[in-house]
């Protein structure tokens, strides 16, 4: 079975730091580029973070760049997120998901992201 | 950053009917959205991807159209399963979600 199970989240303290993991089975991960998506309580998705297939590649949302730091070990299959100088405005669940490419009846590509995982949830307070 | 607006936040719709939920880029992305759907506690779902194809598995309930800055999604008959919240994604210049759409029982 694809799947792909988050580990790590919590309760934190404002200016804390929490690493999260994602792992991935049924599927060969090192082809995968990976993304990390959040959802504060009672709000929409918004993407975090994205890495690439061979971890050369990484891109951020303005709201976490230089805080927190996407990785992937392919031996491991796992996806990690570690997040540092955490704020309450990063209290979410996190979910990561998978980017695959399809084509469209053209033979255009496309993207999407295809498989999620049931995310953890990150809180952070005093 | 390419804003996603989705319209309306919430769409009362009574079983067996048709809903068409829609979603604006504030530049073109072309043919590069996705439609996924949340049910409360849950990870979210593709439904669709390239603005117009279903993914494995779903329904044909489900249909998308649109390019460029307009898109619609369009659920046939609604069943009680499709009730939940539906966003939007644009992945033509990195990724960003609308701020979704929650499909509710009249």
């Amino acid at each position: 079975e694809v799947q792909l199970v988050e580990s790590g989240g919590g309760l934190v303290q404002p200016g804390g730091s929490l690493r999260l993991s994602c792992a991935a089975s049924g599927f060969t991960f090192s082809s995968y580029w990976m993304h990390w998506v959040r959802q504060a309580p009672g709000k929409g998705l918004v993407w975090v973070s994205r890495i690439n297939s061979d971890e050369s590649s990484t891109n951020y949302a303005d709201s976490v760049k230089g805080r927190f730091t996407i990785s992937r070990d392919n031996a491991k299959k796992t996806l990690y997120l570690q997040m540092n100088s955490l704020t309450g405005e990063d209290t979410a669940v996190y979910y990561c998901a998978r980017e695959s490419t399809y084509y469209d009846s053209s033979g255009y590509p496309t993207r999407a992201f295809d498989i999620w995982g049931q995310g953890t949830m990150v809180t952070v307070s005093s | 950053e390419i804003v996603m607006t989705q319209s309306p936040a919430t769409l009362s719709v009574s079983p067996g009917e048709r809903a068409t939920l829609s979603c604006r880029a504030s530049q073109s992305v072309r043919s590069n959205l996705a439609w996924y759907q949340q049910k409360p506690g849950q990870a979210p779902r593709l439904l669709i991807y390239g603005a117009s194809t279903r993914a494995t598995g779903i329904t044909a309930r489900f249909s998308g159209s649109g390019s460029g800055t307009e898109f619609t999604l369009t659920i046939s008959s609604l069943q009680s399963e499709d009730f939940a919240v539906y966003y939007c994604q644009q992945y033509n210049n990195w990724w960003t979600f609308g701020q979704g759409t929650k499909v509710e029982i009249k």
